[in-house]
């Protein structure tokens, strides 16, 4: 089993829509968990960061963890054609040998204006 | 502005031969990592360091070398490249090993 779940998509919504991607994950120790956006030849930038369950909200983006489910989310309202790109989430502070930051294989995301 | 840099952004190389990819930070983190990126596999950890003249392997480590003899300057090497370890590489920066890191533009290397 992987370590982490993350639908690859690709996922094309109409402009003004709300997007959710999700990831699922099998170690319960994990403690850190980011969002990272990553555009098209660039480099992933940090969208999201939170180290607790529940939900944190930046402008148009909330994420959602809950631990008990090992299951974490990224919501978009209002989704726009500049968040196209590919969402990748991150999990952090497994403990031992998983230590390290372990990464998602990206949602791809399309928003069609 | 602080950033990572990274050098060349793009490489064409032959099996067998040496390449090194350079990486510099501005951002006077500790910690940097190099990853390489595959469809289908996300991002993997090759090499981190935590420090000047501390490294250690990642996940998929064989047939790369890294060093870091200054803090801002962290290069990765394939000693000889296979067709294999064609991908897209990334550097990235942080204050420790299991939270937010900032990352380069990366390094679109194929080895023919």
């Amino acid at each position: 089993q992987k370590e982490v779940e993350q639908d690859p998509g690709p996922l094309s919504v109409p402009e003004g829509a709300i997007v959710s991607l999700n990831c699922t994950y099998s170690n319960s120790a994990f403690q850190y968990f980011m969002w990272y956006r990553q555009y098209s030849r660039k480099g992933p930038e940090l969208l999201m960061y939170t180290y607790s369950s529940g939900n944190k909200e930046d402008g148009r983006f909330t994420a959602q963890v809950d631990k008990s489910s090992k299951y974490i989310s990224l919501f978009i309202r209002d989704s726009q054609p500049s968040d196209s790109a590919t969402y990748l989430c991150s999990l952090g502070g497994g403990g031992g040998a998983t230590n390290k930051l372990i990464f998602g294989t990206g949602t791809l995301l399309a928003v069609q204006p | 502005d602080a950033g990572i840099t990274q050098s060349p952004r793009y490489k064409i190389t032959e099996t067998g031969r040496q390449v090194t990819l350079m990486c510099h930070q501005t951002w006077s983190h500790s910690y940097m990592f190099w990853y390489r990126q595959d469809l289908g596999h996300g991002l993997r950890l090759i090499y981190y360091s935590a420090a000047a003249d501390i490294t250690d392997k990642g996940e998929v480590s064989d047939g790369y070398v890294v060093s870091r003899s200054k803090t801002e300057n962290f290069p990765l090497t394939l000693e000889s490249a296979t067709r294999s370890q064609t991908s897209v590489y990334f550097c990235a920066s942080g204050d420790n090993d299991n939270q937010p890191q900032h990352f380069g533009d990366g390094t679109r290397l194929s080895i023919l």
